[in-house]
């Protein structure tokens, strides 16, 4: 199957430094990508859908100056979060869509902010 | 009220049992249908789709039930491999997001 990867699997910082996570398509390329955030027994929410070569499309609530995505290829997509702080640790995840609905997920990113 | 709401669980079975849980969906123009599985502190993977027929696949069967906007989860004979926690996943026709349940979880003993 299709093999999603992400880097950095787990990250601990100090409030109000800037954490960047990369999302790759190991053996294709996406039409999009897809970052979601995780918070402990909660569902997965979406944050933003992201096409490469154009500006990311971030849902409601979520500010798109904080959580920046550059979607450089078909292949790569980053989310960066700027200036974090402890109520932005969480469990980030991304995903890379192929055909239609079926999204392949990478193996997620534990921030976890002091 | 959230799109898609789950039975959280826990529901404990002893291995061999069989096990059943459903999911609403409020958006009635969901389109499409899925069952994820989530280990824990892992990223979520596909288990199953589900169509509008119903389908199996092993000892997994999912149902759907538009008119009542639910879908439905069984597993049989279940393995202590089957714990997890397993997510209803819903899709909306033509901008391919998906929204997830919070998730069902399943313990299964030996």
């Amino acid at each position: 199957g299709a093999v999603v990867s992400q880097h950095p699997s787990w990250v601990i910082c100090k409030s109000g430094t800037s954490v960047k996570i990369e999302c790759r398509s190991l053996d294709f390329q996406a039409t999009t990508m897809f970052w979601y955030r995780q918070f402990p027994k909660q569902s997965l929410m979406l944050m933003a859908t992201s096409n490469e070569g154009s500006k990311a499309t971030y849902e409601q609530g979520v500010e798109k100056d904080k959580f920046l995505i550059n979607h450089a290829s078909l292949t790569l997509s980053t989310l960066t979060v700027t200036s974090a702080h402890p109520e932005d640790s969480s469990f980030y995840i991304c995903s890379a869509r192929l055909v239609k609905e079926t999204q392949y997920f990478g193996p997620g990113t534990r921030l976890l902010v002091l | 009220r959230k799109e898609v709401e789950q039975d959280p669980g826990p529901f404990n079975v002893p291995e061999g049992a069989t096990v059943a849980f459903n999911c609403t969906y409020s958006n009635s123009a969901s389109q499409s249908f899925f069952w994820y599985r989530q280990d824990c502190r892992k990223e979520p993977k596909l288990l199953m789709s589900v169509y509008s027929s119903g389908n199996e696949d092993g000892r997994f069967t999912a149902q759907l039930n538009r008119a009542s906007q639910y879908i439905s989860l069984l597993i049989r004979d279940s393995k202590l491999s089957d714990s997890a926690t397993y997510l209803c996943v819903v899709g909306r026709l033509g901008d391919y997001k998906l929204s997830f349940g919070a998730g069902t979880t399943v313990t299964v003993r030996a």
